[in-house]
């Protein structure tokens, strides 16, 4: 029961920005957006959240529809080592509700 | 810091036979989380822990699968009997609180094969 809607993949050249886009059209109002990745063999390590305001943190930045219902991660100069799998993800009745996510291709 | 740990990192077992997953927490981490990540798939909650109770375990298949936390620290989550649909990587993570502006941390994860 995904919550969120990803792009299956997409792929960015080194050095170059990346835009993920994710929808969540049920949001609700107290929902946090989260985002995690995955590299291979690693567990999820946490990447961004925020509630209605665009936030920046040294990974990345996460910008924030005015309407809640979709949402935008923005890596400003995509490396090699940033090739994972995304995952948008609404933190909602205490839980994280995964979907399918985002692979991600960096070519050199 | 240290992260989540997990032990095994893999464990292969025929069907119908028994395997348990050891999950130790960031000190301090109150809520602690069982995800099972099938290939190809995003992670599936299966358990949810505050401290040593239960707060969701709405989709654990309870029939085979256990899980607890003693003293509300480490987990173990059991399967028994395993199936060959049970193969996936089993997830353990922990968070400061069930709260939603908190981020969890994950450890490396359990690979199970049964065949």
């Amino acid at each position: 029961d995904a919550k969120t809607t990803q792009p299956n993949s997409m792929e960015s050249n080194e050095e170059e920005p990346v835009h993920l886009p994710c929808n969540h059209s049920t949001i609700s109002g107290t929902d946090y957006i989260h985002w995690y990745r995955q590299l291979p063999s690693q567990g999820p390590e946490y990447v961004i959240h925020g509630l209605t305001s665009n936030v920046n943190n040294r990974m990345a930045s996460l910008a924030i529809a005015e309407d809640r219902k979709s949402s935008t991660l923005i890596l400003h100069r995509a490396t090699l080592r940033d090739a994972a799998v995304y995952y948008c993800i609404l933190y909602t009745g205490n839980q994280f509700y995964f979907g399918t996510g985002t692979s991600l291709t960096v070519i050199p | 810091e240290a992260g989540v740990a997990q032990s095994p990192r893999y464990k292969i077992i025929e069907k119908r036979q028994s395997v348990a997953f050891w999950c130790n927490p960031i000190s301090g981490h109150a809520t602690l989380y069982w995800y099972q990540q099938i290939l190809g798939q995003g992670p599936k909650l299966l358990i949810q822990f505050q401290n040593n109770g239960v707060v969701d375990d709405s989709q654990l298949p309870k029939d085979r699968f256990s899980a607890e936390r003693l003293k509300g620290v480490d987990s173990t989550l059991k399967i028994q009997p395993a199936k060959l649909e049970d193969s996936a990587v089993y997830l353990c993570a922990s968070s400061l609180a069930a709260a939603s502006s908190t981020e969890a941390f994950f450890g490396q994860g359990t690979r199970l094969t049964v065949v």
